[in-house]
């Protein structure tokens, strides 16, 4: 079974700095998906980046990017110029080709003005 | 705005009680995800429909079930209800009806219920 782990609870990171996210993950498949979503306080789930595994490339959309490790099952989120709407949780997601997906437990990012 | 319409938005029942949630995906979206995430939790994939049939399943109790409909609308349906089962029950919608079935298409949520048991 795919197991998605973030283990880190909670981050803070004053505004404009730059925070890095982490997830690591356990599968046995080659191919897959990988997302990083966002639930502000008004409890929304917001799509932020997406990953295929196929690709080595790293997405980037905006201030967002990803570190995609596949060989260490390792895939972060790295927010630049940190802005107070981007207070919210953040949870990175696994999704296998037969659409079965599994978030992690979260993180709670707290951006300080 | 999504797309993605749940309703209610929220629902206060007593345990023992059934109810039914309601989900209408973003226009031309052809699968369906049910979600239920607890208090300060992640999310625990329940189900999946992809164009009026069932696709995948995770966590789904035996209580539950849910069904998707021709005009591609869902329903998640709890009975039995638990105290345990209080918790925010999300939907969300992918795969464009002119796009491809493969699961790289990214799921667009809802607004989620509330449900309370009492």
């Amino acid at each position: 079974a795919q197991t998605v782990t973030q283990s880190q609870p909670e981050m803070s990171v004053q505004e404009a700095e730059t925070v890095t996210l982490s997830c690591t993950y356990d599968t046995s498949e080659n191919n897959y998906y990988l997302f990083w979503y966002k639930q502000p306080p008004s409890r929304q789930m917001i799509l932020v980046i997406r990953q295929e595994a196929y690709k080595q490339q790293n997405a980037t959309e905006n201030r967002f990017s990803v570190n995609f490790q596949k060989a260490a099952k390792s895939f972060s989120l790295k927010i630049s110029d940190s802005q107070l709407g981007d207070t919210a949780m953040y949870f990175c997601a696994f999704m296998n080709p037969s659409n079965d997906m599994r978030f992690g437990a979260g993180t709670r990012l707290t951006v300080k003005p | 705005d999504s797309g993605v319409t749940q309703t209610p938005k929220h629902l206060i029942t007593a345990t023992g009680q059934r109810v039914t949630l309601r989900c209408s995906p973003r226009s031309g979206d052809l699968s369906v995800y049910w979600y239920q995430q607890s208090l300060d939790q992640g999310l625990q994939f329940l189900i999946q429909y992809y164009n009026g049939e069932e696709r995948a399943k995770g966590n789904i109790l035996e209580r539950f079930s849910a069904q998707q409909f021709p005009d591609l609308h869902s329903e998640l349906n709890l009975s039995s209800l638990e105290l345990g089962d209080s918790a925010l029950y999300f939907c969300a919608s992918s795969h464009p009806r002119t796009g491809n079935s493969e699961g790289n298409q990214p799921q667009h949520f809802g607004d989620g219920t509330r449900l309370s048991i009492l």
